[in-house]
């Protein structure tokens, strides 16, 4: 049971490179959320996909873009990397307000920007 | 005014003890709560979640929620130096249906 998978687990770019995170989760979860963490400042939403088809900014979504490719699949991209954006990203799914079902992480990207 | 506050801690407690950990929310439509522990370097995992004022209990965690003062509380009991970890509260907004999380507490359990 895989649950949220994101890849890569490590990165490392230089400062103007692109790159894209993926992220699958195979819970059947309609709701999938993008977050940063950085150290002092908790978990920070970048962008949420309440359903298939739709996508909405979250609290920091400046620098970034996100896909959600199917109902499985949801990706964020990184057009003009920056070393503001070395962070620790995850993604995670489930979390309706209908349902109250709880959100599951994936694992993590560590990211760095030279 | 931060939309979720918790202690950064650390909350040291020897091993045990009753380890309390606290988080006030600003949001009055918040509906649900949910209780994550993160060790270091790992991703969050959930441990508890409370929608009803009163308390909720499983196993060694009770979480308490006071919907009127904003408030809600876990408790460990009996705790364990594998308790050491940071401890995340994150309310659920029906509205926007996202979670909002805390900054963290970190507890510290000593054997």
């Amino acid at each position: 049971n895989a649950g949220v998978t994101q890849t890569p687990k490590f990165q490392v770019l230089k400062t103007g490179q692109s790159m894209t995170l993926q992220c699958a989760q195979d819970m059947n979860h309609n709701s999938m959320y993008w977050y940063r963490q950085d150290p002092g400042m908790g978990l920070r939403l970048i962008y949420y996909s309440a359903s298939e088809g739709t996508t909405d900014k979250g609290e920091v979504p400046n620098g970034y873009n996100v896909s959600r490719l199917n109902k499985r699949e949801f990706s964020l991209r990184l057009e003009s990397a920056a070393p503001s954006q070395t962070s620790v990203y995850f993604c995670a799914s489930g979390g309706t307000a209908i349902s109250n079902q709880p959100q599951h992480f994936g694992d993590g990207t560590r990211l760095s920007i030279l | 005014q931060k939309e979720v506050e918790q202690n950064s801690g650390p909350l040291s407690v020897p091993e045990g003890a009753i380890a309390s950990l606290n988080c006030t929310y600003s949001d009055r439509g918040s509906q649900s709560f949910f209780w994550y522990r993160q060790y270091s370097g790992k991703s969050p995992e959930l441990i508890m979640f409370i929608y009803s004022n009163g308390d909720k209990e499983d196993g060694r965690f009770t979480a308490q929620l006071n919907k009127a003062s904003q408030y809600v509380s876990l408790l460990i009991r009996d705790s364990q130096p594998s308790d050491s970890a940071t401890y995340l509260c994150a309310p659920l907004n029906t509205g926007f249906q996202k979670l909002v999380f805390g900054t963290g507490t970190r507890l510290l359990v000593s054997p």
